[in-house]
């Protein structure tokens, strides 16, 4: 139980194109999704917290309007990277977390999304 | 502010012995703990976690130890088998009045299992 997916496992596009990724819960119901970034060899840093039938809250020094969230239902978040450019290239890693069973708040990742920009 | 540590960016241990990775954290409010694999280009898989009023969970091969007053905690696996090797994140979270409850993940050490 608890796997979540991402789509696509990796896409290149132009600079100046929008790309969409999206990250499901297959399993279970999550009214809360995270959104992550990974640098080579660096950590995951928290990018936003996408949260169902409402406004995603962003980390501080996260451009809202560039990173566009949308938690359209209860298995499905999506994040669309608008008007990318060449730094905006890294690895996006979704979570979500299963309604609470114990006493702490596991986060179950995607397989990460490699974007690329050209 | 890094408020989660790990100070050892890699380690590198035999085939069966022990495998000892540790994280330091600053923030005394963290309520839970979770330490996660992950190989490259995946995302991390969940290993184990504890609760700020334990000292100890065991799963397996996995303990996790929890130090309040030194604010560390450590992962022991034994023992170390080859398919262990990955890069390991420890991560603190509070709980929150809200749904949500963040996660601060540390910088990971890489962990090479040798036979």
């Amino acid at each position: 139980g608890a796997v979540v997916s991402q789509h696509p496992s990796w896409v290149i596009c132009k600079s100046g194109t929008s790309v969409k990724i999206e990250c499901r819960s297959l399993d279970f119901q999550a009214t809360t999704m995270f959104w992550y970034r990974q640098f080579p060899k660096q950590s995951l840093m928290l990018m936003a917290t996408s949260n169902e039938g409402s406004k995603a809250t962003y980390e501080q020094g996260v451009e809202k309007d560039k990173f566009l969230i949308n938690h359209a239902s209860l298995t499905l978040s999506t994040l669309t990277v608008t008007s990318a450019h060449p730094e905006d290239s890294s690895f996006y890693i979704c979570s979500a977390r299963p309604p609470r069973g114990g006493p702490t708040y596991e986060q179950y990742f995607g397989p990460g999304t490699r974007l690329t920009v050209t | 502010d890094q408020q989660v540590k790990q100070n050892s960016p890699s380690l590198s241990v035999q085939e069966g012995r022990i495998s000892i990775l540790n994280c330091d954290y600053t923030n005394s409010m963290f309520d839970y703990f979770l330490w996660y694999k992950k190989y490259p280009a995946e995302g991390p898989t969940f290993l184990i976690s504890i609760s700020s009023i334990k000292d100890k969970n065991e799963d397996g091969r996995f303990t996790v130890f929890l130090n309040k007053s030194a604010k560390h905690l450590s992962l022991h696996i034994v023992p170390s088998q080859p398919g262990d090797s990955a890069v390991y994140f420890c991560a603190a979270g509070r709980y929150d009045t809200g749904t949500a409850s963040k996660l601060t993940f540390g910088t990971g050490t890489r962990l090479q299992v040798t036979l």
